[in-house]
């Protein structure tokens, strides 16, 4: 049971290079985050999803598209990646709304921004 | 507005001691629920206590238990026994029980080092 799987691992990218995080989760849960972690400054929600093909805004939502195509993948995009992405990026997953599901976390998407 | 605050950037305790871990929120909602997640060097986020608002008894989960202050917004984690391996970074998380707007929002976090 492989859980949530993030793609890539680790990551550089040039000023002005695209690309896309991919997330996956075979426990068929209902909603899915993205995560930015910076030193000092914690987890800050990107964007989420309640559901297939819904998607809501987060904390810091500026700079990143994301979909929800299928149920199982939750995919983060830079359009156009900044130095100030540089980060790690985290993906959850929980299974559904109830208030003591604990969250279920990829093991984290290391991106360096040149 | 949802918000989790911790305040203890970093905090060291003797391995076999016990330690707390401040952790405050704010949230307009009555029905939330609360966790600890623990962060160790290598990265992985691993799930340590839930606390849910209503709950009357403060969660405990083998050497980790919750003091859940309703009144005060506070949802301190403490960690009995301390052992080398506790130390790691840990986040005190938060969630509302709101219709479509399911966040589940994290402090910045507190780096624990446990020394012999």
């Amino acid at each position: 049971n492989a859980g949530v799987t993030q793609t890539p691992k680790f990551r550089v990218l040039k000023t002005g290079q695209s690309m896309t995080l991919l997330c996956a989760q075979d426990m068929n849960h209902e909603y899915m985050y993205w995560y930015r972690q910076d030193p000092g400054m914690g987890l800050r929600l990107i964007h989420y999803s309640v559901g297939e093909g819904t998607t809501a805004k987060g904390e810091v939502p500026d700079g990143y598209n994301v979909s929800r195509l299928k149920k199982q993948n939750f995919l983060l995009g830079l359009e156009s990646a900044a130095p100030s992405q540089t980060s790690v990026y985290f993906c959850a997953s929980t299974r559904d709304t109830r208030l003591n599901t604990e969250a279920f976390f990829g093991q984290g998407t290391r991106l360096t921004v040149v | 507005a949802q918000k989790i605050t911790q305040t203890q950037p970093g905090m060291f305790v003797q391995e076999k001691e016990a330690v707390t871990l401040d952790c405050t929120y704010d949230t307009s909602d009555q029905s939330y629920g609360l966790f600890w997640y623990k962060q160790p060097s290598s990265g992985e986020m691993i799930f340590l206590i839930y606390q849910g608002s209503y709950d009357e008894q403060n969660a405990t989960e083998g050497r980790y238990s919750l003091n859940f202050q309703k009144a005060r917004k506070s949802a301190n984690l403490v960690i009995s026994a301390s052992q080398l391996g506790d130390s790691a970074m840990y986040f005190c998380a938060m969630r509302e029980e709101a219709y479509n707007t399911d966040k589940l929002i994290f402090g910045t976090g507190t780096r624990l080092q446990v020394f012999p």
